[in-house]
């Protein structure tokens, strides 16, 4: 079965500062890879997606994330972070054919000015 | 706007009653998935239909069932309710494989 983990339930920065969001799967075959966004009282929204090709995938609102094999993560950047960025985030995984997407715990990020 | 309808946003009931909550997917997409999302819990997977079939069980109760109907939209019935159940409900529909999940506003669900 496919899963993800996402170390830190809690990450705090200060506005302009770096976010990095950590996200490590396991997965028995090629995994995609995905990055969703939850402001409050909302639904999940995708921020960026990774399925083949290009390892280093751009998204909405200035992140992207990193598709790295060998240490199977994906984890989430963005260089100079915003208050309206504070929200809680979530990596989620499923694969070719396999319908099954599974969520990590999720990240609250919260923007400190 | 996401494309997914989730009704009612909001649902107050008493313990032990039972309620269902309603879920139309996208236009096209055949994959409908049920979330619980709570304080302590965080994001749950519960249960994905495709295409009116049961594709993958989660953590859910045996008080909890879904169907999907040949319309493509879907129900959660939640029965014997306990404070516990107490949550956000997403549903979120994709068109499957590797294409993502798009989701809907939830249903806040609070049982007294």
């Amino acid at each position: 079965a496919q899963s993800v983990t996402q170390l830190g339930s809690h990450v705090s920065v200060s506005e302009g500062a770096l976010v990095l969001l950590r996200c490590n799967y396991s997965s028995s075959v090629p995994p995609y890879l995905f990055w969703y966004v939850q402001y409050p009282n909302q639904g999940l929204q995708l921020l960026l997606k990774y399925t083949t090709g290009a390892t280093l995938v751009k998204g909405i609102n200035g992140f992207e994330a990193e598709f790295k094999k060998s240490e199977t993560s994906f984890h989430l950047t963005k260089p100079s972070a915003h208050m309206s960025d504070a929200a809680e985030y979530f990596c989620a995984v499923t694969s070719y054919n396999n319908n099954d997407m599974r969520f990590g715990a999720g990240t609250r990020l919260t923007v400190k000015p | 706007d996401s494309g997914v309808t989730q009704t009612p946003k909001h649902l107050i009931t008493a313990t032990g009653q039972r309620v269902t909550l309603r879920c139309s997917p996208r236009s096209g997409d055949l994959s409908v998935y049920w979330y619980q999302q709570s304080l302590d819990q965080g994001l749950q997977f519960l249960i994905q239909y495709y295409n009116g079939e049961e594709r993958a069980k989660g953590n859910i109760l045996e008080r909890f069932s879904a169907q999907q109907f040949p319309d493509l939209h879907s129900e959660l019935n939640l029965s014997s309710l306990e404070l516990g159940d107490s949550a956000l409900y997403f549903c979120a529909s994709s068109a499957g494989g590797n294409t993502e999940a798009f989701f809907g506003q939830g249903t806040r669900l609070t049982v007294v």
